[in-house]
């Protein structure tokens, strides 16, 4: 069935340094992918998708992008702010319109 | 100009109580959810509504129901509490069509803790 695999956390890197938090999917057809963040205390909230291969989402200097051949949509930031620190759930979209979320990576950064 | 609310964000209750959670969405989407996160924020869903029907109910005890007035509010009601749904409840809600990319929307949680 369709789902997502992410890295497990958590996540402990220095200000400045280069994050990547691997994603990949298993779906039939042509999904949508998405990263969510969770910062404590609050909901989900989108920070960039992609909805068909080759295509780079970006916000906030994250990236990540969709790879169909390796069905992968890993995130990467060049360098992390301490403001950074949440949780981040990979996610897609099915055709038949279904959200599957992965586990979440919680990222801390430390000055 | 919330777009996904719910009510209340922090609810301390004794076991064996019944409480509802309320959520209310004004982005005129058709798909409401309901998703609950455990301590190790594991993401689970719970319910799923579409145009006031409901099309997925994951294996969750029968406690908990799901009530939608009309399709902007799905309410969450649980009878006879337990120490294990002591959890964030969040509501979502998303627009079901072909358009690619349509995301899902969260509301900014609700804590329940049973005591």
């Amino acid at each position: 069935g369709d789902s997502v695999t992410q890295m497990e956390g958590p996540v402990t890197l220095s200000e400045e340094a280069f994050l990547t938090i691997n994603c990949t999917y298993t779906a039939t057809g042509y999904p949508s992918l998405f990263w969510y963040v969770q910062y404590p205390g609050e909901g989900l909230q989108l920070l960039l998708k992609a909805t068909k291969a080759d295509d780079k989402g970006s916000n906030k200097g994250f990236e990540a992008t969709y790879r169909k051949e390796t069905t992968s949509f890993h995130l990467e930031k060049g360098s992390v702010q301490v403001s950074d620190s949440a949780v981040y759930f990979c996610a897609l979209r099915t055709t038949g319109n279904q959200f599957y979320f992965g586990t979440g990576t919680s990222l801390t950064v430390i000055p | 100009d919330t777009a996904v609310s719910q009510t209340p964000k922090y609810l301390v209750t004794q076991m064996g109580n019944d409480k509802s959670i309320k959520c209310e969405q004004n982005l005129g989407h058709d798909t409401m959810y309901w998703y609950k996160q455990d301590s190790k924020k594991f993401l689970k869903i719970m319910f799923s509504y579409n145009n006031k029907e409901l099309i997925i109910n994951e294996t969750v005890p029968n406690r908990f129901s799901p009530k939608s007035p009309d399709k902007a509010h799905l309410n969450l009601h649980i009878n006879s509490l337990e120490l294990g749904d002591s959890a964030v409840y969040f509501c979502a809600s998303s627009q079901v069509g072909m358009k690619p990319g349509n995301t899902i929307y969260f509301g900014e949680g609700s804590w329940l803790t049973v005591v």
